[in-house]
């Protein structure tokens, strides 16, 4: 199993230009989720979905959208970039049922700097 | 917004020396979760607690589940240098699935 893979690692954007960030799971999973780690404030929920189809809101989710077409992948969408999106963010993916429930998986991460 | 608090926010320690960092909760947790974020890396789980008292260790490393099931503690002990990193503490309130991270303890570890 590959786990939770991320691309890009690296972006840099400049204000106004969109771009999506692609997370991908091969462990089945049906809960996945977006983070974003700033300095100090540890990782913030930003969108989840608990399986094909739905979505919801997390903690920060104004300026990014979220589909979840297949169980594998759940792509982030950043429509017009700001500076304050700037950050590292990270996918996870959980099962919601069996011993390793509420138990995360993270990816590796993308760092991206809007200029 | 975040329910955790999680301290100490950073600690400076030599090799060698025992390690103690907590979170607390305002709302009841039915898991706790404690994670270990290298540089440059994602959070990678360490130890998952399930129930109120519940005492686990994973090599040097030991979690306690709160019997308030509002706070968690984590110990390292005889720190070496690859324990440096961030670690989180996180769980899902009480009837919730959604897991809320702390801010983080990180750690620097002096040879």
């Amino acid at each position: 199993n590959a786990g939770v893979t991320q691309t890009p690692k690296f972006q840099v954007l400049k204000t106004g230009q969109s771009m999506t960030l692609q997370c991908a799971q091969d462990m089945n999973h049906e809960y996945m989720s977006w983070y974003r780690q700033d300095p100090g404030m540890g990782l913030r929920l930003i969108h989840y979905s608990v399986g094909a189809g739905i979505t919801d809101q997390g903690e920060v989710p104004n300026g990014y959208n979220v589909s979840r077409s297949t169980t594998e992948d759940f792509p982030l969408r950043l429509l017009s970039a700001a500076p304050s999106q700037t950050s590292v963010y990270f996918c996870a993916s959980t099962p919601l049922a069996g011993g390793e429930a509420d138990t995360q998986y993270f990816g590796p991460g993308t760092r991206l700097t809007v200029l | 917004g975040q329910q955790l608090n999680q301290s100490p926010q950073s600690m400076f320690i030599q090799e060698g020396e025992d390690v103690s960092m907590n979170c607390t909760s305002s709302s009841i947790f039915n898991t706790w979760l404690w994670y270990k974020q290298d540089p440059g890396e994602g959070p990678v789980l360490l130890i998952a607690l399930y129930k109120a008292g519940e005492l686990t260790s994973n090599g040097r490393l030991t979690a306690q589940f709160g019997i308030t099931r509002k706070d968690s503690f984590l110990n390292i002990s005889a720190s070496i240098p690859s324990d440096v990193g961030i670690y989180f503490c996180a769980g899902p309130p009480g009837g919730s699935y959604i897991p809320t991270f702390g801010r983080g303890t990180s750690l620097i570890v002096h040879p």
